[in-house]
């Protein structure tokens, strides 16, 4: 069963801010949501994480809504180097899902 | 911080060949998780440790599969025999489970080919 919910594949202008959405319907309530990438199949590099409320680090902030369906990972300076597949994932004991993701091209 | 730490980085075999591959997590950190990514199937996870002990390895494809972790420091992902279809980026990752949170880091991967 999918955990989580992402488009397939996004575009963003460099220099602007990159919005991906993630739809979790399912989340149980001390379940975690958390954002990897991966460029050209590295290894996944840790984005940030979250329960309930915002996060903001060096990289990313994270939104999650109120009834902590969804979320949005917002990149705000989107550089050509973020270009990447974004995954979003719930955390259920160790057990990450990492899904398809999201394939965003950032633009010159 | 080296990270987590993977060899080979690459490997070209034969079918029915045996294949070791290798871990070394970040220091401190109390669990290790195998990964392995293809086209097909996206990046599933095989098996994962908790203080070197292993929790679940359901997601190990068939008894060709073993992992091992006989310390804190190393652990090992063996094929026997290996076979085409094995063929795909096998990733290793460690965390510090503190609480209900953790997070996971992975190393650069082991991209296998079985000919």
């Amino acid at each position: 069963d999918a955990k989580t919910t992402q488009p397939t594949s996004m575009d963003c202008a460099e220099g602007r801010a990159a919005n991906l959405p993630c739809n979790h319907s399912t989340i149980s309530g001390n379940e975690y949501v958390y954002w990897y990438r991966q460029i050209h199949s590295q290894g996944p590099q840790y984005i940030i994480h979250g329960l309930k409320n915002n996060e903001t680090n060096e990289m990313a902030s994270l939104i999650i809504t109120e009834d902590r369906k969804s979320s949005t990972l917002i990149l705000p300076h989107a550089t050509l180097r973020d270009t990447a597949v974004y995954y979003c994932i719930v955390r259920v004991v160790s057990q990450f899902y990492f899904g398809t993701g999201t394939s965003l091209t950032v633009i010159p | 911080d080296a990270g987590v730490i993977q060899s080979p980085r690459h490997e070209v075999t034969e079918m029915g060949q045996e294949v070791t591959l290798r871990c070394k997590p970040i220091s401190g950190h109390n669990s290790l998780f195998w990964y392995r990514q293809t086209m097909m199937r996206g990046l599933e996870l095989l098996i994962y440790f908790n203080n070197n002990v292993p929790i679940d390895d359901s997601g190990m494809p068939e008894d060709r599969f073993s992992a091992k972790m006989p310390n804190a420091s190393f652990s090992t992902l063996k094929i026997q025999p290996s076979e085409p279809r094995d063929s795909a980026v096998y990733f290793c990752a460690s965390s510090f489970l503190s609480g209900s949170q953790e997070t996971q880091y992975f190393g650069p991967g082991t991209r296998l080919l079985v000919l």
